[in-house]
């Protein structure tokens, strides 16, 4: 078990750039979460998948954001026209779906930074 | 809509003291709440959680939470801080009926001084 892992861990781009992120969930989990942590607060939520099934989307999430998770295993989260407001450290957590909804912990990856010039 | 608040933004303590990281929540229904650590340049990693029963849960190092429902609240408690245990922690919550969204508070910096 090699646990979560994302890639890039740091991206610094110019604004109106495209960047992207891949998270490789730990593999037996068909849960797959992308949360945003910027300075000074806790994760806030953006999207989960069930396999590759994509079952909600934050309204923090616009236009310019989407994330896919194509064959079940790992994601992609792309962000469009970058924004400085974009620059945030984007986390990824999986986890198994618990036999009672909602009491599986998360497992989170080291996170990847971006940086918006 | 689901919240949590972590009123203290630092917690200090000396080693040998115990510690207590405060947590309150808000949600419709019955919450299911976590604690998660960060450890620097290290993701988070889960420590405990309450989802039914005694009240008094048990998790990973040594801590602790007590889930108080009249007062919202699901403060990390540890008998005996050792320094290692200085990190980034954050109190988390879930609903059943909105199973794939945590909501998680700002976070407490705990310092065990030696």
């Amino acid at each position: 078990d090699t646990g979560v892992s994302q890639d890039p861990r740091h991206k610094i781009t110019k604004r109106g750039q495209n960047v992207t992120f891949r998270c490789d969930p730990i593999s037996e989990h068909n849960r797959l979460y992308w949360y945003r942590q910027t300075l000074g607060q806790g994760p806030e939520f953006l999207t989960y998948f069930q396999n590759e099934a994509q079952l909600e989307k934050s309204r923090l999430l616009s236009d310019r954001f989407s994330a896919e998770r194509p064959k079940g295993s790992f994601s992609t989260l792309e962000i469009q026209r970058t924004e400085q407001g974009d620059s945030a450290m984007y986390l990824c957590a999986s986890s198994l779906r618990a036999q009672a909804e909602g009491t599986g912990e998360l497992f989170f990856g080291e996170g990847s930074r971006l940086t918006v010039l | 809509a689901q919240s949590v608040a972590q009123p203290e933004d630092q917690v200090n303590v000396a080693e040998g003291n115990p510690l207590t990281v405060k947590c309150t929540y808000s949600v419709s229904g019955n919450p299911y709440l976590f604690w998660y650590v960060q450890y620097p340049n290290r993701g988070l990693q889960f420590l405990l959680k309450y989802i039914t029963g005694d009240n008094l849960v048990k998790g990973s190092y040594g801590f602790e939470a007590e889930f108080n429902k009249s007062q919202t609240s699901f403060h990390l408690k540890k008998p005996s801080a050792l320094v290692s245990d200085s990190a980034l922690y954050f109190c988390a919550v879930r609903v059943w009926t909105n199973a794939g969204k945590s909501t998680f508070g700002d976070g407490t910096t705990l310092t065990v001084k030696p």
